[in-house]
């Protein structure tokens, strides 16, 4: 059984692009958590999500961010026009109820 | 919401001694209170945790303690290792998990 695959690992993007972030739960989870973390920070949540629903978006910018957990593939966060203060380490988790399993992460830069 | 409060935020020991990190919590509804540890460019990893009818857990060398009453919960490494050191997140699941901001465990050889 695999772990939480995120992808990519590193994603450079200039202000203004878009950032697409991918992350696959572990076999079996139906419960999806995105969460940021800025070095030398804790993990901020973000998202909560369960296949096809959005649980709790409370810890999303109202702008540019948006999350989706579709019935089939992976877990998607998007930045639209993104800025310097984007750059972070975004990290996924699944859960099959409690226990959060996390991904390696992706670390976003925007130049 | 929930708000985790983590102490201290940098902890040095010498190898074999014992390290201690202490954390509050807010939301008295919250029941399960998971231990992370983050090794650089690594996602957080599981290392024990403790549910709300629980006062304490042991898993070898890692113990974690509950206070439900204070609303804080500890861990506890003893006989620490050069391997320990990372950055350890307490949290607390409410309607949510929320964590600590973490503590650095540097450990001296």
């Amino acid at each position: 059984n695999a772990g939480v695959m995120q992808n990519p690992r590193h994603l450079v993007r200039r202000r203004g692009q878009e950032a697409r972030l991918r992350c696959s739960p572990m076999k079996g989870h139906s419960h999806v958590y995105w969460y940021r973390q800025l070095p030398e920070e804790g993990l901020k949540f973000m998202v909560y999500l369960q296949k096809e629903n959005i649980i709790d978006e409370s810890g999303m910018p109202k702008e540019r961010f948006s999350a989706e957990f579709p019935k089939e593939g992976p877990s998607i966060l998007r930045i639209q026009q993104v800025v310097r203060g984007d750059s972070a380490a975004y990290f996924c988790a699944s859960s099959p109820d409690e226990e959060l399993f996390f991904g390696s992460g992706t670390q976003l830069s925007v130049l | 919401g929930e708000n985790v409060e983590q102490h201290p935020s940098t902890l040095s020991v010498q190898e074999g001694d014992s390290a201690v990190i202490k954390c509050t919590y807010s939301d008295s509804a919250s029941n399960y209170f998971p231990w992370y540890k983050q090794e650089l460019g690594k996602g957080p990893q599981l290392i024990i945790d403790i549910r709300s009818n629980v006062g304490e857990k042991k898993d070898q060398r890692i113990a974690v303690t509950l206070n439900k009453t204070a609303k804080h919960f500890s861990l506890h490494i003893t006989e620490t290792q050069p391997e320990d050191s990372a950055v350890y997140f307490c949290a607390a699941l409410g309607h949510k998990l929320s964590f600590g901001a973490g503590t650095t465990v540097t450990v001296r050889a």
